[in-house]
Formats: C-alpha cells, sequence, structure tokens
C-alpha cells in the first residue's frame, strides 16, 4: 500500500527539541522529492520545509529562521525533520508530503501528491 | 500572512458551482505551477488539482482549474454535500525560493 506513517510528535517545553520521522511504503521512496508541512490549530497549511530526491537540494520557509533541518534516509524509506529552539507559535500538526517537482520551460513545478495523516507537536511550558 | 490571497468562504446549493479564486503576482503564480488541495475535516490533505489544471486519477471532472497571468481560479460544480472542506491553493515563489499555500477558502453547501 502506498503510505507515508509520520512520528515522533509530542509536548515539548519552549525551547525543546524534537525529531519528526515520516516512513514511506509502495513507491520508489529515494527519486521523489519530500517536504513536511504544519497546520497550526485553527489555521491553514503552512509550508515548512522541502528535499529534493537523493537529499541534494534543500529549501525552507523563511519564517524558520534556520531552527529546523530537514533530511532523508533513501536506505530507510524515511524523512525526517530535526526543530530546535521550539516556540508556542511551532504547535502545529506536522504532515509530511510526497512531491512530484520538475523544473520546466523556466517555471518550477511542486505537486504534492500523497500525504500522511501528520503528527501532532505540542509547545506548551 | 500569505503571499496569495483567496476568498475565505464561497457557498452555494447542492448542484450549484462554485469558483475559488487565488490571487498572487510575478514571482508566483505568474511565474509557475499552481496546485489545489482539498482539506476535508479530520482528514490528511489531497491534491485536486496539479501543474494549474490536470486532475490527478481519481479526482472526479466536477473539479476543474484554470491559470491566466497572475491568477489562478478552482471550480466545483455539481456541488455536493460531501465537497465541503477547505481548499487551497499552492505555488512555489520564485523570489521566496520555497513553496507558498493560500490561506484557504472554506466551502460550504448550503
Amino acid at each position: 500500500e502506498v503510505q507515508l506513517l509520520e512520528s515522533g510528535g509530542a509536548l515539548v517545553q519552549p525551547g525543546g527539541s524534537l525529531r519528526l520521522s515520516c516512513t514511506a511504503s509502495g513507491f520508489t521512496f529515494n527519486i521523489y522529492a519530500m517536504a513536511w508541512v504544519r497546520q497550526a490549530p485553527g489555521k491553514g497549511l503552512e509550508w515548512v520545509s522541502s528535499i529534493s530526491g537523493g537529499g541534494f537540494n534543500t529549501f525552507y520557509a523563511d519564517s524558520l529562521k534556520g531552527r529546523f533541518t530537514i533530511s532523508r534516509d533513501d536506505s530507510q524509506s524515511t524523512l525526517y525533520l530535526q526543530m530546535r529552539s521550539l516556540g508556542v507559535e511551532d504547535t502545529a500538526l506536522y504532515y509530511c508530503a510526497k512531491a512530484t517537482a520538475y523544473y520546466y520551460d523556466n517555471s518550477w513545478a511542486w505537486n504534492f501528491d500523497l500525504w500522511g495523516r501528520g503528527t501532532l507537536v505540542t509547545v506548551s511550558s | 500572512q500569505s503571499v496569495l490571497t483567496q476568498p475565505p468562504s464561497v457557498s452555494a446549493a447542492p448542484g450549484q458551482k462554485v469558483t475559488i479564486s487565488c490571487s498572487g503576482s510575478t514571482s508566483n503564480i505568474g511565474k509557475n505551477y499552481v496546485s489545489w488541495y482539498q482539506l476535508l475535516p479530520g482528514t490528511a490533505p489531497k491534491l485536486l488539482i496539479s501543474d494549474n489544471d490536470k486532475r490527478p486519477s481519481g479526482i472526479p471532472d466536477r473539479f476543474s482549474a484554470s491559470k491566466s497571468g497572475t491568477s489562478a481560479a478552482l471550480g466545483i460544480t455539481g456541488l455536493q454535500t460531501g465537497d465541503e472542506a477547505d481548499y487551497y491553493c499552492g505555488t512555489w515563489d520564485t523570489s521566496l525560493n520555497g513553496f507558498v499555500f493560500g490561506p484557504g477558502t472554506t466551502v460550504t453547501v448550503l
């Protein structure tokens, strides 16, 4: 079955760290770009970070100010998000998404065509 | 504050049509491909439209989309109660070097 399964969400104190994982199955993980997208309570979707197939290129939302690091282990079909200096504003449901991404005719296309069910991160004292 | 603009909500009666607009700029919609996502309560987001106007396998043809200049639009015809959800446009922003989602539009079936 084609699926993504996130884990690692937890209650953490402000200033703390957390590592999220996303295990993929049912498709050739290493050839696809992957991404993390979050949704804070009562808010919309917010793109967090993306990583290219093979992990050669990484992209981050400016709002993260260098606190998050995306990585992947293709041998384990697993995507990671290392989060540091967490603040209450990072409280959200974090989704892992598979991306079909390509650059054509001077334009980028990023289509998040498979999503996990999310893992909840709560930052609170 | 998103760099893309969507109406907060749209509504129509069952069987009718709604259109959701998504407005951006030359660094995002005007330059790159747009995708659309449906977020039903309590479920994972679903890709509805890829590459401006293409429906992935399994998406009914009641859903359609277009792009012109720095704006895009999603149309839903034959509205059903099961279409009540939040809808998001998204695209790559070349100036930000990252992906951006619109703020989302809630569709209500009257």
